[in-house]
């Protein structure tokens, strides 16, 4: 079975610093996707980025880029220029390519913190 | 707009009751899922479905059934049978790869179940 994990339960940053958060997986497939989740306060689940494991290119999606190191299983989230509304629980999260409509396998989670 | 709801937000339950959440989504996506998470452990699997009238169990089925009647609907029933209810439980529902969503999940707004 494949697993998730994120090493950093809690992270902070200031106001308009870089901050990267880890994700590592395990798993025996070769193709996969890789998603980050961000839950606010709010708690709804947004997604924030999404990289298939067939592209070399990292995902970017403004100031959110993604470093994907396939042979390592590593999959970390740099977040550029902070804001504060970047505070919130974010979520790394696998799934298989193959089967159909697969569930995700999620890591437990890294809580950001935003320092005006 | 297309989305997924949830209802109730806040549900409160005696022990010894069942209880039903309900999920709907109007994006005709074919499969469904249901998630709890607690603090700290991020999100688990509890069912999912990826065909009307099919559904599998997940890590934490235990306590817990489904049904899958209609493609907008996948309740979750919590029964006396589970020991620790207490919880924030999302659904997610998600189309194939051929509709250009690469496998996303798109998330409801979550249930809070509290066990009185």
């Amino acid at each position: 079975a494949q697993t998730v994990t994120q090493s950093q339960p809690e992270m902070s940053v200031q106001e308009a610093e870089t901050v990267t958060l880890s994700c590592t997986y395990d798993t025996s497939e070769s193709d996969y996707y890789l998603f980050w989740y961000k839950q606010p306060p709010s708690r709804q689940m947004i997604l924030v980025i999404r990289q298939e494991a067939y592209k070399q290119q990292n995902a970017t999606e403004n100031r959110f880029s993604v470093n994907f190191q396939k042979a390592a299983k590593s999959f970390s989230l740099k977040i550029s220029d902070s804001q504060l509304g970047d505070a919130a629980m974010y979520f790394c999260a696998y799934r298989t390519e193959s089967g159909g409509n697969t569930p995700l396998v999620f890591g437990k989670g890294t809580r950001l913190s935003v320092i005006a | 707009d297309g989305g997924i709801t949830q209802s109730p937000k806040y549900l409160f339950r005696k022990e010894g009751q069942n209880v039903t959440l309900s999920c709907e989504q109007n994006l005709n996506h074919d499969a469904m899922y249901w998630y709890r998470q607690d603090p700290g452990q991020g999100l688990r699997l509890i069912y999912y479905s990826q065909i009307v009238n099919d559904f599998q169990k997940g890590d934490i089925a235990e306590g817990y059934s489904v049904s899958r009647e209609k493609k907008e609907s996948f309740p979750l029933t919590v029964t006396s049978a589970q020991k620790n209810p207490t919880a924030f439980y999302l659904c997610a529902s998600g189309s194939g790869r051929a509709s250009g969503t690469y496998n996303e999940q798109f998330f409801g707004p979550g249930t809070r179940l509290t066990v009185l």
